[in-house]
């Protein structure tokens, strides 16, 4: 079945370690997408990536970074200098002819 | 800029009733797309359903329908015969005018289905 896959489902670390979750696609989605959802909160825009190898800040992609070397992967780091890191991300895909950007089922990071 | 505004951080239906999920938009662009979401407390968003700004008929999927009202930019969720399964929270979002960007949500309502 086609999806979105994202692991660890939770995750902890240790205040001032990065960490890296992982989003994998075989949707065959050119573009994607990280959100972070603090609780009771909507959900708000880290970064996105259009096309492999290239991807653009959204409003809080401050302390994090990510990559796209591949089209199906978008792993997102969240580094040291993001000042509270604890919050669900969630990692979406969509491509131009969908109307509907499809998610993961969320990691849930907290740092300690 | 685009703006979604939910304004009913919470509600409560009776099970079998109808209920109505506010969700009001800002856009200067002509061309958009609306969408609901489900969330329910595993985390996971549900793709509910989706209106385009130049749809004519309101957007209907199975007990949800999209109430859109362009000329007051809103775009209300009506839920039919609500279940017990209906009890997440919902969350409307916008699409900008092309194609794999980003879209907007608001910071949703919160449904709780009671017995």
């Amino acid at each position: 079945d086609g999806g979105i896959t994202q692991s660890p489902k939770y995750l902890f670390r240790k205040e001032g370690q990065n960490v890296t979750l992982s989003c994998e696609q075989n949707l065959n989605h050119d573009a994607m997408y990280w959100y972070r959802q603090d609780p009771g909160q909507g959900l708000r825009l880290i970064y996105y990536s259009q096309i492999v190898n290239d991807f653009q800040k959204g409003d809080i992609a401050e302390g994090y970074s990510v990559s796209r070397e591949k089209k199906e992967s978008f792993p997102l780091t969240v580094t040291s200098a993001q000042k509270n890191p604890t919050a669900f991300y969630l990692c979406a895909s969509s491509r131009p002819s969908y109307n509907e950007q499809f998610f993961g089922p969320g990691t849930r990071l907290t740092v300690l | 800029a685009q703006k979604i505004t939910q304004t009913q951080p919470g509600m409560f239906v009776q099970e079998k009733e109808a209920v109505t999920l506010d969700c009001t938009y800002d856009t200067s662009d002509p061309s958009y797309g609306l969408f609901w979401y489900k969330q329910p407390s595993s985390g996971e968003m549900i793709f509910l359903i989706y209106q385009g700004s130049y749809d004519q008929q309101n957007a209907t999927e199975g007990r949800y329908s999209l109430n859109f009202q362009k000329a007051r930019k809103s775009a209300n969720l009506v839920i039919s015969a609500s279940q017990l399964g209906d009890s997440a929270m919902y969350f409307c979002a916008m699409r900008p005018p092309l194609g794999n960007t980003p879209l907007v949500f608001g910071k949703g309502t919160r449904l709780s289905v009671i017995a």
